[in-house]
């Protein structure tokens, strides 16, 4: 199975600020990753597919980029709305995997 | 507007089984593969298992290969989840989605609860 590792577990910001997180396939996906938010309570929301794509209605402030075993999503201008947990997930071959998720927590 | 809907998912002793059943509308499911992903309370996500549109083939993760099994019935655009042998790790909330390899529809989950 392919190991996603994601990087930071956690990150504590403040509004305004910009953040990256990381996720690293074990074996090359191409561009077969996507990013998911999912807030407390609720069920996962697609940001991100194929590495870099915004999905619809997604605000530009979320980009993804990255090909191979190498991903990055960053938030700029974090807002206090983009309190969650953000997953990527390759789906390049089944089965499919998550990273392990980076919280994000606002000062 | 495409809708999900889980339900089935109650209380259960270990070594039981229960079926789970994702309802939707919106959207042509026959021309959909399916996916079944869940969430143990404080983890993160797990991919367990896919159909094809057509009911051809399914795919597993080993951690449910052999106790679960997926199934659709199209007429109904419905969606099932069997399983089998269930243990206190299967413990999850437990969502359907729609799609090939990107999954842009989730329905608000199913929780399933296996204890003694």
């Amino acid at each position: 199975d392919i190991v996603m590792t994601q990087s930071p577990t956690s990150m504590s910001i403040s509004v305004g600020d910009r953040v990256t997180m990381n996720c690293k396939a074990s074996q090359n996906v191409g561009s077969n990753v996507d990013w998911y938010q999912q807030k407390t309570g609720q069920s996962p929301k697609l940001l991100i597919y194929k590495a870099s794509n915004r999905y619809t209605g997604v605000l530009d402030r979320f980009t993804g980029s990255g090909s191979g075993t190498d991903f990055t999503f960053t938030i700029s201008n974090v807002q206090a709305e983009d309190l969650a947990v953000y997953y990527c997930m390759q789906s390049d071959s089944y089965p499919f995997t998550f990273g392990s998720g980076t919280k994000l927590e606002i000062k | 507007e495409v809708q999900l809907a889980e339900s089935g998912g109650v209380l259960v002793q270990p070594g039981s089984s229960l079926k789970l059943s994702c309802v939707a509308s919106g959207f042509a499911f026959s021309n959909y593969n399916m996916h079944w992903f869940r969430q143990a309370p404080k983890k993160g996500l797990e991919w367990i298992g896919m159909i094809y549109y057509d009911g051809s083939h399914n795919y597993f993760a080993d951690s449910v290969k052999g106790r679960f099994t997926i199934s659709r019935d199209n007429s109904k655009n419905a969606l099932f989840l069997e399983m089998n042998s269930l243990r206190s790790e299967d413990t999850a909330m437990y969502y359907c989605t729609k799609g090939t390899s990107t999954f842009d529809y989730w329905g608000q989950g199913t929780l399933v609860t296996v204890s003694s």
